[in-house]
């Protein structure tokens, strides 16, 4: 595609309730990451693959969060029995190689937890 | 713990004046700096990217890096209204290019 696509655009959960979010990243785009912005603060670094293999996990929060990417292509962020804290824009980025000119950022992903 | 500070502002400034936003990191193995755009609402844009020491021009935009100092400022000339927003710096690490980002400045250009 043109571009990052990620769905949902707005999520509302119910507290302990699963969700998942989709990203769709540039075509042939290799390097795929996802953050997590809350309001009024920066993005925060979650987790990072290269192709399928997830490379860098250090910034998922606790083990209710979990990322796969299993065709190297499509990456979905699935939150286990969600929590009000996790409400936050949840932000796909991709480029082609490396990353090392920047990435392109999706709409994201508005997750609100009631 | 990688830590990127950023004064959050609000930045007012004139139009057609020059804005000057600040950033500071704590990784001296930081490689690339990237500066991004977000206004409300919506996600961020690349606007410039640096890795060396100096300046790098690109139209009204300066990205400006010192790594002794651990320091890079992006400066805005002929500020405009569509200008109004929060930047983002961002400086990254490792073979991976993982940028860590700051909070942001909120910079409100008036007319």
């Amino acid at each position: 595609g043109a571009g990052v696509s990620q769905s949902p655009r707005y999520k509302v959960a119910k507290r302990g309730q699963d969700v998942a979010l989709r990203c769709d990243p540039i075509s042939g785009h290799v390097s795929l990451f996802w953050y997590q912005q809350a309001l009024g603060q920066g993005p925060e670094f979650l987790t990072y693959f290269q192709n399928e293999a997830q490379l860098d996990k250090s910034g998922l929060p606790s083990d209710r969060f979990f990322a796969e990417r299993p065709e190297g292509s499509v990456s979905t962020l699935k939150i286990q029995r969600t929590q009000q804290e996790d409400s936050a824009v949840y932000l796909c980025a991709s480029s082609l190689g490396t990353g090392v000119r920047g990435y392109t950022f999706g709409s994201g992903t508005r997750l609100t937890v009631v | 713990q990688k830590e990127v500070e950023q004064n959050s502002g609000p930045l007012s400034v004139p139009e057609g004046a020059i804005a000057s936003l600040n950033c500071t990191y704590s990784d001296r193995g930081s490689q690339s700096f990237f500066w991004y755009r977000q206004y409300s609402g919506k996600s961020p844009e690349l606007i410039m990217f640096i890795y060396s020491n100096g300046d790098k021009e690109d139209g009204r935009f300066t990205a400006q890096l010192n790594k002794a100092s651990q320091y890079v400022s992006l400066l805005i000339r002929d500020s405009q209204p569509s200008d109004s927003a929060t930047y983002l710096c961002a400086p990254t690490s490792g073979g991976s290019y993982i940028p860590t980002f700051g909070r942001g400045t909120s910079l409100i250009v008036h007319p």
